[in-house]
């Protein structure tokens, strides 16, 4: 079955670093590849989404892209800021945005 | 952006007794809801997907009897744990169809003592 495997946290960083975040995924498809963000107290959100190789999706700073070759979607920013501490989630479905498959979750600290 | 509230956001309860969270899409229908259940240090994991006016389509290992799903209208699902154990207690979150993108409640944390 669909599986999605990710880096374990929690990843502490000062500010201004970069950050990797990474996620590999085994599906019997061509699934769309996800990450979620979830800040404290919030409900899960779209941080970036791509659905077919070689895609880049990117938000807020962040950027992902389809790597189909090597089965990765590893999450990248340049320069993290205080507020994108949160737990990121790897994400992947066979049909968009249908049953999700997730990723453990890796809590990211981010301190000034 | 789309909303999904879900309540509580937090809940305890003893052994033997039934626990109701709701989810609620606030400005949008849904007709299909995901539950989701996720253990500490672990992935979370779908549960069922629940439909309007329909029965709940349950993942392989999840008790249908013990996790009551309905789905009685486009805007709200509940799913209900009945008869708790301590091995119930989890964080459950529900989501939210608005096409072409899932939306997520703040998710439950459930303690059974």
């Amino acid at each position: 079955g669909d599986s999605v495997t990710q880096m374990e946290g929690p990843v502490t960083l000062s500010e201004e670093a970069c950050l990797t975040i990474n996620c590999t995924y085994t599906a019997t498809g061509y699934p769309s590849l996800f990450w979620y963000v979830q800040y404290p107290g919030e409900g899960l959100q779209l941080l970036l989404k791509a659905t077919k190789a070689d895609d880049k999706g990117s938000n807020k700073g962040f950027e992902a892209t389809y790597r189909k070759e090597t089965t990765s979607f590893h999450l990248e920013k340049g320069s993290v800021q205080v507020s994108d501490s949160a737990v990121y989630f790897c994400a992947l479905s066979e049909r968009d945005n249908e049953k999700l498959t997730f990723g453990t979750g890796t809590r990211l600290t981010i301190i000034p | 952006g789309a909303v999904v509230s879900q309540h509580p956001s937090w809940v305890i309860c003893k052994s033997g007794t039934s626990v109701k969270i709701e989810c609620r899409s606030l400005d949008f229908q849904a007709t299909t809801m995901f539950w989701y259940r996720q253990f500490p240090k672990q992935s979370l994991m779908l549960m069922a997907t629940s439909n309007e006016g329909s029965k709940a389509t349950y993942e392989q290992g999840v008790e249908k009897d013990k996790f009551l799903i309905n789905h009685a209208s486009l805007t709200l699902s509940t799913l209900t744990v009945t008869s708790a154990h301590p091995e119930d207690s989890s964080f459950y979150i529900c989501s939210a169809r608005d096409a072409p993108r899932a939306f997520f409640g703040q998710g439950t944390r459930l303690t059974v003592v």
